[in-house]
């Protein structure tokens, strides 16, 4: 997976509670995005990062904040999950923007009971 | 909204069969079209791409066709073999300053029979 990392990959969590997902690349790529997936919408984007505390919002970012602190990591934060967010969360990175090769990490299951 | 249509949502294909995914775009700014395939637990993998510059690309048993005034791209993989099951996405984005986004296609899930 490129050089990609998430973490956890598998999480449930409860209505309410606030949830981190990591993202860990060693790519030293400069883009960062992060994206959920779910049956009959296919990849909707969240959050992307164009560079160390340089983010900006995605289609899909109501109840999603985002943090860049280092080149190598991207954190996406659900302040009080609902279940609404029950969803396959995948982070990609890519070297140029737009219009260059997007690659995706494993992805993390997370469930919101 | 920058859409992309992608049809169908599911395929079922003979093993050695044409597998055919068509997509459809609004936005004419769109200048780069890529497919990504992806296998169940991983994330999606680019396959292949191409720009609006040529009307098709092959690499290997897989071709993008591409039809810039009926703004509509679609992949063909020939010989389909079941390692090809999968789900197919299509997508699009520009390379104008501030294109960060891809635009996905809902996806197309596909099953190459023996």
């Amino acid at each position: 997976d490129a050089g990609i990392t998430q973490s956890p990959r598998h999480k449930v969590t409860e209505t309410g509670t606030p949830v981190t997902l990591r993202c860990h690349q060693t790519e030293n790529h400069r883009y960062m995005y992060w994206y959920r997936q779910d049956p009959g919408h296919g990849l909707r984007l969240i959050h992307y990062s164009y560079g160390v505390k340089d983010t900006d919002k995605g289609e899909v970012s109501d109840g999603y904040s985002v943090s860049r602190s280092k080149t190598e990591d991207f954190l996406l934060t659900l302040e009080s999950a609902t279940s609404s967010q029950t969803s396959v969360y995948f982070c990609a990175i890519s070297r140029l923007a737009g219009d260059n090769e997007q690659f995706f990490g494993p992805g993390t299951r997370l469930t919101v009971l | 909204q920058q859409q992309v249509k992608q049809s169908p949502q599911s395929l079922i294909v003979q093993k050695g069969g044409i597998s055919i995914i068509n997509c459809a775009y609004e936005n004419t700014a769109f200048d780069y079209f890529p497919w990504y395939q992806q296998f169940p637990g991983k994330g999606p993998a680019l396959l292949i791409a191409i720009r609006p510059d040529v009307s098709e690309k092959k690499e290997g048993r897989f071709t993008i066709s591409f039809n810039k005034s009926a703004k509509q791209f679609s992949l063909h993989i020939m010989d389909s073999q079941p390692g090809d099951s999968a789900t197919y996405f299509c997508a699009a984005s520009y390379s104008g300053a501030g294109s960060y986004q891809l635009t996905f296609g809902k996806g197309t899930k596909l099953s190459v029979i023996p």
